[in-house]
Order: C-alpha cells, then sequence, then structure tokens
C-alpha cells in the first residue's frame, strides 16, 4: 500500500520551454501533495505544498508564477515548470500523505536537465 | 527557529551495528520520522514515533525520547545496501516536516 507514481522519471528539454510532471497516488486518496527539489548532494528542500481543490501554498523564494501546481483531484497534483532555464535542473520529488495519517510516501523523482 | 541535528557521514562495517542520532527543537511536535533515501533515488518511509520509547522493525529499530527532543535509528546486521543517507523529520505543532539535513552512512566489507 501507499505507492505514489511520478512521470516523467527523467526529462530533457530546451531552455525556454515548459515542462508538466504528474504525481499520482495509487492506492490511497492524498488531501495534500508536497514537491520537493533536491540539488546533488544537497537537502530535500520543500518548495510547496497542495490541498486538493484549493491553491498551493509556496515557501518562500519559490516563484509561484514559475512552478504552477494544480492539485485537482485526491490522487492527482502536476507541477509545471515554465520558461525553464539551466538552473531549473534538480531532481523534482512530489511526495502525498493520505487521510488518516502524518506520514509522507514519496514519488520516485523526476529528474529534469534543461539545456 | 527550528532546528534538526544529525550527523553529516558515518562509516560502519558490514555485519555491524550503527546508531545515527538527532536532535530537533522545533515549535511543537507531532511526531518524528525517519526516511532512508539512496543515492539518485526517492526517500523512502522507514519509521514514525511520537511517544517515548523504542519501535522495533525487523533489522531497523528508532527511539525516542520527547523531553530530550532525541531520535536516534538503530541499524542491525549491517548489509552493502544499507549505504545511503537517512533523513531525519519532525513534524511541527502546524503538521509541517522540519527536515534534518541527512547522514549518509557508507557501509564497507
Amino acid at each position: 500500500g501507499a505507492v505514489v507514481s511520478q512521470h516523467p522519471s527523467r526529462v530533457i528539454c530546451k531552455s525556454g520551454t515548459s515542462v508538466k510532471i504528474e504525481c499520482r497516488s495509487l492506492d490511497f486518496q492524498a488531501t495534500t501533495m508536497f514537491w520537493y527539489r533536491q540539488f546533488p548532494k544537497q537537502s530535500l528542500m520543500l518548495m510547496a505544498t497542495s490541498n486538493e481543490g484549493s491553491k498551493a501554498t509556496y515557501e518562500q523564494g519559490v516563484e509561484k508564477d514559475k512552478f504552477l501546481i494544480n492539485h485537482a483531484s485526491l490522487t492527482l497534483s502536476t507541477l509545471t515548470v515554465t520558461s525553464a532555464h539551466p538552473e531549473d535542473s534538480s531532481f523534482y520529488i512530489c511526495s502525498a500523505r493520505d487521510l488518516t495519517g502524518y506520514t509522507q510516501y514519496f514519488g520516485p523523482g523526476t529528474r529534469l536537465t534543461v539545456l | 527557529g527550528q532546528n534538526i541535528d544529525q550527523p553529516t557521514e558515518m562509516t560502519a562495517t558490514e555485519g555491524a551495528i550503527v546508531q545515527i542520532n538527532c536532535t530537533y527543537q522545533t515549535s511543537g511536535f507531532n511526531g518524528l520520522f525517519w526516511y532512508q533515501q539512496h543515492a539518485g533515488e526517492a526517500p523512502t518511509f522507514l519509521s514514525y514515533n511520537v511517544l517515548d520509547g523504542l519501535e522495533e522493525k525487523g533489522r531497523f529499530s528508532s527511539f525516542l525520547s520527547r523531553s530530550k527532543g532525541y531520535s536516534y535509528l538503530l541499524l542491525k546486521e549491517l548489509q552493502m545496501k544499507d549505504s545511503a543517507s537517512y533523513l531525519c523529520a519532525v513534524m511541527d505543532s502546524n503538521y509541517q516536516l522540519i527536515w534534518g539535513a541527512g547522514t549518509k552512512l557508507i557501509i564497507k566489507p
């Protein structure tokens, strides 16, 4: 149980294009999903918290117009990196928390490379 | 401010036991989590402690003392595949996870 999928697992794109990453909870309903970014050999950094049906809450320093988050259902959240630049290249990881517990279950991550 | 402290790196021998400590200062406490993260992969959940004491799960055990703001993760019968980073995270009074920087565990044959 508590499986979270993420798609795509790896993406390479040109500078200036937009990339959408999907995060799905496969066997549970996630009222809250989280988006993290992790640079090589660094800690997880929380980017935003998204609750189903409401606007995401962004952490300080994260541009909400650049990182668009949509949490349209209890099993799906998407992160769109708009007008990507090489400095956005990173490992993006989502996690989901179910209705009853506190534990966050992580997706496998998406490695984004912007050329 | 909120703070989670854990050692940056530890080295242990295959077959041995290692204890990874975590101390925390947070605004409120709703539980402490340990996650394992292999290089290049996402974290996987190991344990959740909300009451004082030891929780055992196979080769891994996690201990919590709320009065001391302290936890440890104990790994027994170490295997090479246990080489990973171990992340300590505390849920504060707002149910937000505060993450430690992680402890990189290196297992030597």
